[in-house]
């Protein structure tokens, strides 16, 4: 079965900084990776996607991410980070046809001005 | 519909109670998804359904639980006998579920806030 680690439950960072969100996943074939970012009251907006092909992957938002089959990871950046980006972000796999995505416990962004 | 719709945006219910939480999905996607999000268990997948089957139920957590989809677009999902822990934000998604064998990308509603008392 899949599984998806986000080891940071919580990152502060000041407005204008560079931004690095961790994402680990286990799964056996090729997977389908997501980040989804989620604000206050409000649903999963996906920012990006990777399922082939190059491995560095723009999204919405300035943000951006990169898989590495060798380390297993999914990471995502902003390179300057906005006080509007303040949300939850959750990393995904999927396994396949339409099925199932499993998340990780997300890790929360506090933009300091 | 321009967008993933759920209904209603919160509910507060008494323990015991029933209660239906509605998904209306973008048009054409054939495929729709439950999950639920709690501060304990993080997001968890509930129930899938293509058309108006639904191949993959493994997520519902008991008997209290059901869903259903009708001519393949709006979804309900029941829960009889609410408990406090049933208490959580129910997150529906669809997408297009063409086929093929990659991951279909899956669109958000906003949620329906349950709160049982």
């Amino acid at each position: 079965a899949q599984s998806v680690t986000q080891p940071d439950i919580h990152i502060t960072v000041s407005e204008g900084a560079s931004l690095e969100l961790r994402c680990n996943y286990s799964y056996g074939a090729t997977p389908y990776l997501f980040w989804y970012v989620q604000s206050p009251g409000q649903g999963l907006q996906l920012l990006l996607k990777y399922f082939s092909g190059d491995t560095l992957v723009q999204g919405i938002k300035g943000f951006e991410a990169e898989f590495k089959r060798s380390q297993s990871s999914f990471n995502l950046r902003k390179p300057s980070v906005h006080w509007s980006d303040a949300a939850e972000y959750f990393c995904a796999v999927g396994a396949g046809t339409a099925s199932k995505l499993t998340f990780g416990t997300g890790t929360r962004l506090q933009v300091t001005l | 519909g321009a967008g993933v719709s759920q209904s209603p945006s919160n509910k507060v219910t008494e323990k015991g109670k029933d209660v239906e939480l509605r998904c209306d999905p973008i048009s054409g996607h054939t495929a729709l998804y439950w999950y639920r999000q709690s501060l304990g268990q993080g997001l968890e997948f509930l129930i899938y359904f293509q058309g108006n089957s639904a191949p993959d139920k493994s997520g519902l957590p008991s008997d209290r639980f059901s869903a259903e989809r009708t001519g393949g677009s709006v979804s309900t999902l029941t829960i009889q006998r609410t408990q406090q822990e049933d208490s959580a934000v129910y997150l529906c998604a669809s997408s297009r579920g063409t086929g093929g064998r990659r991951t279909d990308t899956q669109y958000f509603g906003p949620g329906t806030r349950l709160t049982v008392l």
